[in-house]
């Protein structure tokens, strides 16, 4: 079974600073990666996605990228801003989508 | 923009009672899941369903069912609800294709009292 694990489970960061995100997965043979943002007790909100053929993708201040050789992706976000302080969770979609467990990320003005 | 609705933000249901939670999307995809949430445990997927009036088990089906009428709407139904029931359940949907992701309901936060 895919294990999917999220490193750190929680961040703090000042506003302003550049930030990773990790995403490390146990089976290679992905269809894609995505990536979501989830806001407390709300819902999960696309950031991203990657095909399996693909090596990154990006969307305004946020990058990600995946090596799917060594099972990682990693999410990029420059100039952090207070309004970036939620849950982020990364899947990959093997027969299922296999979610970890997120990394909160707090963001201090 | 694909759109998947959740009847309710906030439920609270006593224990022994049936519960229904529904899920609308309106974006015609074919794939609808189940999934719910709790702190330590992630996401963990309950059931799928690939097509109208079809269901498929996920890795937690036990105390659950579902339904699925129409293309746009499937439902978890909790037969005899119990307080380890009580969670955050999220509905998503998406197409066929493999290259496309999932797209999320908004959630509705249930309590089992």
């Amino acid at each position: 079974k895919q294990e999917v694990t999220q490193i750190p489970a929680a961040l703090s960061v000042p506003e302003g600073e550049n930030l990773v995100l990790n995403c490390s997965f146990t089976d290679s043979a992905i269809y894609n990666l995505q990536w979501f943002r989830q806001d407390p007790g709300k819902g999960l909100t696309s950031l991203l996605l990657i095909q399996s053929s693909q090596r990154e993708q990006t969307s305004g201040r946020l990058n990600a990228s995946l090596d799917k050789s060594s099972g990682r992706s990693t999410l990029y976000i420059a100039a952090s801003q207070p309004g970036d302080s939620a849950t982020y969770l990364c899947a990959v979609l093997r027969n299922q989508f296999y979610f970890g467990t997120g990394t909160s990320l707090t963001v201090i003005p | 923009d694909v759109k998947v609705t959740q009847s309710s933000r906030y439920l609270v249901k006593r224990t022994g009672e049936k519960v229904f939670l529904e899920c609308v999307q309106d974006m015609d995809h074919e794939n609808m899941f189940w999934y719910r949430q709790d702190p330590g445990l992630g996401l963990r997927l309950i059931y799928f369903s690939y097509d109208v009036k079809m269901k498929e088990k996920g890795d937690i089906p036990e105390g659950y069912s579902v339904s699925r009428e129409k293309k746009e709407r499937f439902s978890l139904i909790l037969e005899s609800a119990s307080t380890n029931q009580t969670s955050m359940y999220l509905c998503a949907s998406s197409p066929p294709q493999v290259n496309y992701g999932y797209t999320f309901g908004s959630g509705t936060r249930l309590t089992v009292v």
